[in-house]
């Protein structure tokens, strides 16, 4: 069964470091969305992508996050200067809608900010 | 604005017993749900969805939930319990642009042998 595949699976950096987590969505799929949830949180919305842009952000998205699909299969998630609360589980998603209007979720990077 | 609201964070029932987790949600327009479970160190799988079908939707592992636009409910339900099925369930909202999804802030399921 295809699944949407993310590396690593856990991560620790120094915080100001820069971080790039990275994405494998389901092949067919045009949209791709990534998500976060700190620790004893909800799942937060940050950013969906289609069609090579952003198509929706949210106000957790600022400028120090940035998203890219560097290929045809890649998509990938940049964090410019982490910060102590950019500590979190970082879910990417796929969708193939409008055929289907669920999203697949990869395991999630655990993102640790020191 | 759309938004969900999930009510108990924890949930305890013994095994074999009805499963009851709660979801309210606010949708300007009709609005999908879906019921997403996440086991310990896991990502988020799908249980079931709505997409303005049926309005007693089945799902995997044996659960079902019914769409309530009277009651705005989406309430996640299964007949007897198993101790698999203890996990984080998580209820959400979109609209049918594709876009983003909406989550509650999770029920955590403990099953009492």
């Amino acid at each position: 069964e295809p699944e949407v595949t993310q590396t690593p699976s856990h991560q620790v950096t120094q915080m100001g470091q820069e971080v790039i987590l990275r994405c494998v969505p389901i092949s067919n799929h045009l949209y791709f969305y990534w998500y976060r949830q700190i620790l004893g949180q909800k799942v937060e919305f940050l950013v969906s992508f289609y069609n090579n842009e952003i198509s929706e952000k949210s106000e957790i998205f600022d400028d120090q996050f940035s998203v890219e699909r560097p290929d045809g299969s890649n998509f990938t998630l940049k964090i410019r200067s982490t910060k102590l609360e950019d500590s979190a589980m970082y879910f990417c998603a796929s969708s193939d809608y409008p055929k289907n209007t669920d999203a697949f979720f990869g395991q999630g990077t655990r993102l640790t900010v020191v | 604005a759309q938004s969900v609201t999930q009510l108990g964070s924890h949930v305890s029932v013994s095994e074999g017993a009805l499963v009851l987790l709660r979801c309210n949600y606010s949708s300007s327009v009709p609005p999908y749900l879906f019921w997403y479970v996440q086991y310990p160190n896991q990502g988020l799988q799908l249980l079931l969805k709505y997409t303005s079908a049926a309005t007693l939707v089945k799902g995997i592992n044996g659960f079902e939930a019914e769409f309530k636009k009277s009651e705005t409910s989406f309430h996640l339900t299964k007949p007897s319990a198993h101790m698999s099925d203890a996990a984080e369930y998580f209820c959400a909202v979109s609209l049918n642009t594709g876009n983003q999804f909406y989550f509650g802030t999770g029920t955590s399921l403990t099953v009492i042998p």
